[in-house]
């Protein structure tokens, strides 16, 4: 199985300050990548696909970059809105892997 | 609106079995491969089991092979997942997840539903 790393666990910042998640794979898997937004009680939402295609619908101030095995999710601005964990996963090959998560919070 | 609706989750003693089902509206249904993804709780995510549009491909995760059975009704626009032989380690809220991908090729989740909560316990 392809082991997704990603990191950090958790972090804290300020809103309008800009966050930083990454993910790393096991394995090269091209751009086979997607990122997820879930708040507390809820259902995961798709923010991203193929590694940096926004979701439609989903604002601008949330991006994803990177190829092969190591991969970045960026939200520019921080919004009180955006207070989730954020998972990445791969569709390279099954089964299809979910990082462990990354819990975001307000300063 | 796409729509994603889990039912059936409960109370069970290991060893039991469960039939979770999943009602989907607001897309065409036999368009789509359809995923169960499962979260243990305060866990991350897991993927368990993938059923092409027309349940010609299915695929399962290891943890849950020969155990699970998933499948569809596309003239009831319904999914299922029949769960056997269940164990503690599959205590976990079960989601229901329209597959992105095109044809028989899975690509990930794009629209979820809420979940139901499983309860694997004596």
């Amino acid at each position: 199985d392809i082991q997704m790393t990603q990191s950090p666990s958790s972090l804290s910042a300020s809103v309008r300050d800009r966050v930083t998640i990454t993910c790393q794979a096991s394995q090269d898997i091209g751009n086979y990548l997607n990122w997820y937004q879930q708040k507390p009680g809820k259902a995961p939402k798709l923010l991203i696909y193929d590694a940096s295609s926004l979701e439609t619908g989903v604002p601008s101030r949330f991006s994803g970059s990177g190829a092969g095995t190591d991969f970045t999710f960026t939200i520019s601005s921080l919004q009180p809105e955006d207070i989730a964990t954020y998972y990445c996963q791969q569709y390279d090959n099954l089964p299809h892997t979910f990082g462990g998560g990354t819990k975001v919070e307000i300063k | 609106e796409v729509q994603l609706v889990e039912s059936g989750g409960g109370l069970v003693q290991p060893g039991g079995s469960l039939r979770l089902s999943c009602a989907a509206s607001g897309f065409t249904f036999s368009s789509y491969s359809m995923n169960w993804v499962r979260q243990a709780p305060g866990k991350g995510l897991e993927w368990t089991s993938y059923i092409s549009s027309s349940s010609n491909t299915i695929y399962y995760a290891d943890s849950v092979k020969g155990r699970f059975t998933v499948s569809r009704d596309n003239a009831k626009n319904s999914l299922f997942l029949q769960m056997d032989s269940l164990r503690d380690e599959d205590t976990a809220v079960y989601f229901c997840a329209r597959d992105r991908g095109v044809g028989a090729l899975p690509a990930g989740a794009d629209y979820w539903g809420r979940g139901t909560l499983v309860t694997v316990s004596s």
